[in-house]
């Protein structure tokens, strides 16, 4: 089955630090961009991040350029987020989701994984 | 990189057409027909609808349309049906090599 799912999520301190992982499944995954967007409590999504196919380009928001980082193990089918220095306002579900080659949209998502950012 | 200007809400009968806009700045939307809209249900996954501004994906319904002028995208439902209530999101790449999504429509089928 073509799928990905996010794992790592739970409750942090402000200032903490938390991983995400990104495992996919059931397509070749060393082809896509993978990108995580959140939808913190009551809004709407916001993009966050991606990582192209051979982990060499990443970007990021200007909302956490500097405290989040990208990394994908291509072996194992991975993509982790390193998230630092975390705010309440990070408090979200974060998505993962499949970018396609060449083109500049995501056509797979993950069904998510909660963070909490609270003292 | 502020969000992408959408209505908060609109609505329709069923069998109506409802078009929901999308307004970015020459740095997004106006930059590239890189504009994808996405309905998600609350407590599902999104959904890719429309991709580079008009193209619709396998398996989409043909009433679901894209367009753009300028610095705004358009989504059209046609034929509104009951199950097309849902959120709907746009988003765009941007010349800084991001993206940003737009703010988000609640669409009501009344």
């Amino acid at each position: 089955e073509v799928q990905l799912v996010e794992s790592g999520g739970g409750l942090v301190q402000p200032g903490g630090s938390l991983r995400l992982s990104c495992a996919a499944s059931g397509f070749t995954f060393s082809n896509y961009w993978i990108h995580w967007v959140r939808q913190a409590p009551g809004k709407g999504l916001e993009w966050v991040s991606r990582i192209r196919y051979d982990g060499r380009i990443t970007d990021y928001a200007d909302s956490v350029k500097g405290r989040f980082a990208v990394s994908r193990d291509n072996a194992k089918n991975t993509v982790d987020v390193h998230m630092n220095s975390l705010r309440a306002e990070d408090t979200a579900v974060y998505y993962c989701a499949r970018g396609v080659p060449d083109h500049y949209y995501v056509d797979l998502w993950g069904r998510g994984t909660l963070v909490t950012v609270s003292s | 990189q502020s969000a992408l200007t959408q209505p908060a809400s609109v609505s329709g009968s069923p069998g109506q057409s409802i078009a929901i806009s999308c307004t970015g700045s020459s740095s997004d939307i106006g930059a590239y027909n890189y504009v994808s809209w996405y309905q998600h249900h609350p407590g599902k996954v999104p959904k890719l609808m429309i991709s580079d501004v008009s193209n619709r994906p396998s398996g989409v319904s043909d009433r679901f349309s894209g367009s753009k002028s300028g610095n705004t995208a358009s989504l059209t439902i046609s034929g509104l049906q009951a199950e097309d209530e849902a959120e709907y999101y746009c988003m765009s790449y941007t010349t800084s090599s991001t993206y940003v999504f737009g703010s988000g429509t609640k669409v009501a089928v009344l």
